[in-house]
């Protein structure tokens, strides 16, 4: 089973780019999230979504756009990139409710110069 | 507002040595749930455990357990004779909300279990 598949793995942009992460569960699940993980800072909810066709915004969502058109993917875009959006993101899914753990992706490193 | 606390940056062990890693958290909700993760040096999250605020049981899984007080709200995690496999980072988090979209994670702990 694939569970929550991430990708690009790496990437390198230079500010002012722009590009999109791109993550894909096949579990069925409702809920999906983008998080970004900094050093000494755990993880972050940027944006998430609840259902397909809606998005909502998390804790640090400036800089970010998302987008759910299919229950299986949820895409994460940077506009213009930043040397502050430099972090490992993560994407994870979980069935609703807040007992259920959420599953994560092996997560993008992405470096903005 | 929720927030959780791992005040444990960083812990180094020798192996076979039991180690407990500590999370403080809080929040305004009645009904919570704590889960704890594992990233190993590979970077995936791993799912360990999650506890709802109504079953302050302790729990032992293998060379685990977890010890949930509400009083201090606490949810201390323990590895017993620990190994060289258990080098990662451990985030504690907090989800109060009943959709699970405002899951509050730790800074995490990063354990090193030396040979």
């Amino acid at each position: 089973n694939a569970g929550v598949t991430q990708t690009p793995k790496f990437r390198v942009l230079k500010t002012g780019q722009s590009m999109t992460l791109l993550c894909a569960q096949d579990m069925n699940h409702e809920y999906m999230y983008w998080y970004r993980q900094d050093p000494g800072m755990g993880l972050r909810l940027i944006h998430y979504s609840v259902g397909e066709g809606t998005t909502a915004k998390g804790e640090v969502p400036d800089g970010y756009n998302v987008s759910r058109l299919k229950k299986q993917n949820f895409l994460l875009g940077l506009e213009s990139a930043a040397p502050s959006q430099t972090s490992v993101y993560f994407c994870a899914s979980s069935y609703p409710g807040r007992v259920e753990p959420q599953h994560f992706g092996d997560g993008t490193r992405l470096s903005i110069l | 507002a929720q927030k959780v606390t791992q005040a444990q940056t960083e812990i180094s062990v020798v192996e076979k040595e039991d180690v407990t890693l500590d999370c403080v958290y809080e929040t305004r909700d009645t009904t919570y749930y704590l889960f704890w993760y594992k990233q190993p040096p590979s970077g995936e999250l791993v799912f360990l455990i999650r506890r709802n605020s109504f079953d302050e049981q302790n729990e032992i899984s293998g060379r685990y357990s977890w010890n949930f007080q509400k009083s201090t709200s606490s949810f201390n995690f323990t590895i017993t004779a620990s190994q060289v496999v258990d080098s990662a980072v451990y985030f504690c988090a907090l989800s109060g909300s009943y959709n699970n979209n405002d899951m509050r994670f730790g800074a995490g702990t990063r354990l090193t279990v030396k040979p």
